[in-house]
């Protein structure tokens, strides 16, 4: 069956610093994964994919499939940065799966 | 901000009562979606319709309805027969089924 797994529900880092946060997903078929972002008091947007292979807002994500993770990374976190984080994977079957979501907050 | 809409912003509901939950897109999108969404997990799929006139079970569809009877808009009726309705109601629409989704405001359900 398919699993988003984000292991961490709370996550503090100082401005400056790097953030990871974890995401680790089951599924047998190929996995197409997002990282969704929601800010205070605006709705659920996505922030990356991973075929786009982009870096938005300095945030990159690298698909894993040995390791079964698409863990979402910045090098030097902002204030700004604050929020809520949901890792998904979309299923051939038309399903996007969330996790459960990490909660990060930069500290100034 | 605009694109997808949901309304009301808060709805109440009385125990036994059917209530309506709205979501409206100008995207031109083909595929919508309604999501759940409760304290400490995840968001969860109830609904989701590719095209006009057809839609399909989600992981949670039991005590809900929808229709698809107009590409723009995909309402959900949360029946008495959802005995844990309270919770964060959330639209979605993307332009295919593998595409990217985008989210409306959400409509936070609460029982009375």
């Amino acid at each position: 069956a398919q699993r988003v797994t984000q292991p961490e529900k709370l996550l503090s880092v100082f401005k400056g610093a790097p953030v990871e946060l974890k995401c680790n997903y089951s599924y047998s078929g190929s996995p197409e994964l997002f990282w969704y972002v929601q800010y205070s008091r605006q709705r659920l947007q996505l922030l990356l994919r991973h075929i786009s292979r982009e870096s938005i807002k300095g945030f990159t994500a690298d698909l894993n499939k040995g390791e079964t993770s698409f863990h979402l990374k910045k090098p030097f976190a902002q204030e700004e940065d604050s929020a809520m984080y949901y890792c998904a994977l979309l299923t051939g079957a038309n399903n996007l799966f969330f996790g459960t979501g990490t909660r990060l907050t930069v500290i100034p | 901000d605009g694109g997808i809409t949901q309304s009301p912003k808060y709805l109440f509901r009385k125990e036994g009562q059917n209530v309506t939950l709205s979501c409206e897109q100008n995207l031109n999108h083909d595929a919508m979606y309604w999501y759940r969404q409760d304290p400490g997990q995840g968001l969860r799929l109830i609904y989701y319709s590719q095209i006009v006139n057809d839609f399909q079970k989600g992981d949670i569809a039991e005590g809900y309805s929808v229709s698809r009877e107009k590409k723009e808009s995909f309402p959900l009726t949360v029946t008495s027969a959802q005995k844990n309705p309270t919770a964060f109601y959330l639209c979605a629409s993307s332009m295919g089924s593998l595409e990217t989704q985008y989210f409306g405001p959400g409509t936070r359900l609460l029982v009375l």
